[in-house]
């Protein structure tokens, strides 16, 4: 039972353009949502997260976009560069309900074209 | 990054043959990781600990164990090693905001 996934195996936009990654949960106790990066023969990289409580959260040219009724997350990244090139997961935990441990989901990996 | 080390960085090994691999970290966190990435599958909890010689099961536990006898390294053992075992295993600290080891390459011939 795959309580957090990614549909898209790969995303490929152009340089410049914005970048919307995708993800869906399953779990209602789920309430802090995070994404990381990964690039290859690397260890995933924090990127972003956003608790429950809020909608939207920015950092620099990454925002991280919640909607609770539909339970799915998008990452936003604009304008999007040869260096974001690689694989994106999102993540979800229970954390106000005291679970320290976060689910994955299956990567997305994007492609930038110079 | 949390200092977080990875040993071995590769391996093959054989069926059946035991095979330990070790996290080391740098920061006194509380909670470290064991992860497996494959493809299709994303990343995968294999087990966790909070505190020395507090570990508990991640979603796929078995065919592995852990200790953790100091703060700073936990071990991931799987006792008689599988092909289905052959993936790329990652450590982690701390809770949610996590930094990951490097990556320990595993093959199970």
């Amino acid at each position: 039972d795959q309580q957090v996934k990614q549909n898209s195996p790969s995303l490929s936009v152009q340089e410049g353009r914005i970048s919307i990654l995708n993800c869906d949960y399953t779990n209602s106790m789920f309430d802090y949502f995070l994404w990381y990066k990964k690039y290859p023969a690397e260890g995933p990289t924090f990127l972003i997260s956003i608790s429950s409580i809020k909608d939207k959260n920015e950092d620099g040219r990454f925002t991280v976009f919640l909607n609770k009724s539909a339970k799915h997350l998008s990452l936003h990244i604009v304008p999007s560069q040869p260096g974001d090139s690689a694989v994106y997961f999102c993540a979800a935990s229970a954390r106000y309900f005291g679970n320290e441990k976060l689910t994955f989901g299956t990567g997305t990996r994007l492609t930038i074209i110079p | 990054d949390a200092g977080i080390t990875q040993s071995p960085r590769h391996k093959v090994t054989e069926t059946g043959t035991p095979v330990t691999l070790r996290c080391h970290q740098t920061e006194n966190h509380r909670y470290m990781y064991w992860y497996r990435q494959d493809p299709g599958h994303g990343l995968r909890l294999i087990h966790y600990s909070y505190g020395v010689k507090d570990t508990d099961k991640g979603e796929v536990s078995d065919g592995y164990s852990v200790s953790r006898s100091k703060t700073e390294d936990f071990l991931l053992t799987l006792e008689s090693a599988t092909s289905s075992q052959t993936s790329v295993y990652f450590c982690a600290t701390p809770t949610y905001e996590q930094y990951f080891g490097p990556g320990t390459r595993l093959t199970v011939t």
